[in-house]
């Protein structure tokens, strides 16, 4: 079982819908949480992160942690074609060092 | 530049070639990271240095692997006698500091085929 799991898809959503990415991690001493987005042949950039139980938003994305549950999401309201790509969840365990990541679910975003 | 800047960004090496991947992090990024993507999955941990320390290499996948930051900037990931299984994209990150919110700033990777 890899440490940190998501769905990878793909997942379709036409454009507008709210689309849902979910991720679950297995180390209960994670501390940090990150959504990268990664478009085919570029490299990862961050979205979001979040530290606390709940919800975290920022234009029409919103983070939210379950730490009990040991839960991730990321929500993406108003979807356009633009947010066609793969979504990474990435773990830290501390405040320093590695982040572990997903293997990613990759999202369309249909016209 | 402001960026993360790998070199060279496409490497092809024979089987049994040494290869050496450079990464130029975002000036004052205290904090380095490699890592390995292969096709289709999330990046692979494979080093950090805090500065010119290498303070975590477990994911390194064995002895043919090694990474260096001699005066905390520039790090090389040098790949000795490499095998088909190290074709992959090696990516560089940097982050500011070490107790920070633990942003990582990915360069562009660096794509390596072994024939």
């Amino acid at each position: 079982q890899k440490e940190v799991e998501q769905n990878s898809g793909p997942l379709s959503v036409p454009e507008g819908a709210i689309a849902s990415l979910n991720c679950t991690y297995s180390d209960r001493g994670s501390q940090s949480f990150f959504w990268y987005r990664q478009y085919s042949g570029k490299s990862p950039e961050l979205i979001m992160f979040i530290y606390s139980n709940g919800d975290k938003e920022d234009g029409r994305f919103t983070a939210q942690l379950n730490k009990a549950s040991q839960y991730v999401s990321l929500l993406i309201r108003d979807s356009q074609p633009s947010d066609s790509a793969t979504y990474l969840c990435a773990v830290r365990a501390t405040n320093a060092g590695k982040s572990t990541f997903g293997d990613g679910t990759t999202l369309t975003v249909k016209p | 530049g402001a960026g993360v800047s790998q070199s060279p960004r496409y490497k092809v090496a024979k089987r049994g070639q040494d290869v050496a991947l450079r990464c130029d992090p975002i000036s004052g990024h205290v904090s380095l990271f490699w890592y390995q993507q292969a096709l289709g999955q999330g990046p692979e941990f494979l080093t950090y240095f805090q500065n010119e320390a290498q303070l975590d290499k477990s994911g390194l996948p064995s002895d043919r692997f090694f990474a260096e930051r001699p005066e905390g900037s520039v790090s090389t990931l040098k790949i000795q006698r490499t095998q088909q299984e190290d074709s992959a994209v090696y990516l560089c990150a940097s982050s500011l500091a070490q107790r920070n919110t633990g942003e990582l700033f990915f360069g562009e990777g660096s794509r390596l085929t072994v024939l």
